[in-house]
């Protein structure tokens, strides 16, 4: 079956553009992580969806980070006047329904770019 | 404050068992061990996870201390698509997150 898909790729964009970055979880998972990786470093938890709800955004860096999932399936991770410093690889990632440490399936990121 | 230690990198040879560490001496009762791997352009993968009993897998084994303090994954005969950066957690049950450290960046060599 389909694992977590996510588009684009890889996304350039110039200071002060806004971003858009799509995930497609798996089939019937009800949650939904986005984390943040920089270069060298571990992916950072930035927020969590259940179903159409977003329980947690604590890890959002600032209020230019924006994510929904308006009808519990896919997702979208908005960022507004990119800065350099969000230069990074954004992942996704969906767990089925059951208990909190179910396995996270995580889809193989948007490389973001900011000149 | 991290709660897990791992060396930053380890080679080992094709077909050979390779063993990772991971100390974790401040986990909980309640907190869980999880590996997983990162291969190059790829999204982190599941391998095992396990709270005080040594799990077995397709994957891998997991050897928890008795008092649970470090860890030992084990690949039992490393082939070159394992290399990867492998990361140690400790999860509480009821805890969503994942709070991945810097891991251990495993190279096999043939």
């Amino acid at each position: 079956g389909a694992g977590v898909s996510q588009s684009p790729r890889y996304k350039v964009a110039k200071r002060g553009q806004d971003v858009a970055l799509r995930c497609d979880p798996i089939s019937g998972h009800v949650s939904l992580f986005w984390y943040q990786q920089a270069l060298g470093q571990g992916p950072e938890f930035l927020t969590y969806f259940q179903n159409e709800a977003q329980l947690d955004k604590s890890g959002l860096p600032s209020d230019r980070f924006f994510a929904e999932r308006p009808e519990g399936s896919v997702s979208t991770l908005k960022i507004q006047r990119t800065q350099q410093e969000d230069s990074a690889v954004y992942l996704c990632a969906s767990s089925p329904p059951g208990t909190r440490t179910d396995t996270q399936y995580f889809g193989p990121g948007t490389r973001l770019t900011v000149l | 404050d991290a709660k897990t230690t791992q060396p930053t990198s380890m080679d080992c040879a094709e077909g050979r068992a390779a063993n990772l560490p991971c100390n974790h001496s401040t986990i909980s009762g309640n907190e869980y061990v999880y590996w997983y791997r990162q291969i190059h352009s790829q999204g982190p993968q599941y391998i095992i996870h396990g709270l005080k009993n040594n799990e077995t897998n397709e994957m891998a084994s997991l050897i928890i201390t008795e008092d649970r303090k470090s860890s030992t994954l084990i690949l039992p005969h490393a082939t070159l698509r394992d290399t990867a950066v492998y990361y140690c957690i400790v999860r509480v049950s009821n805890d969503y997150k994942l709070s991945f450290g810097a891991g251990t960046t495993v190279t096999v060599r043939a």
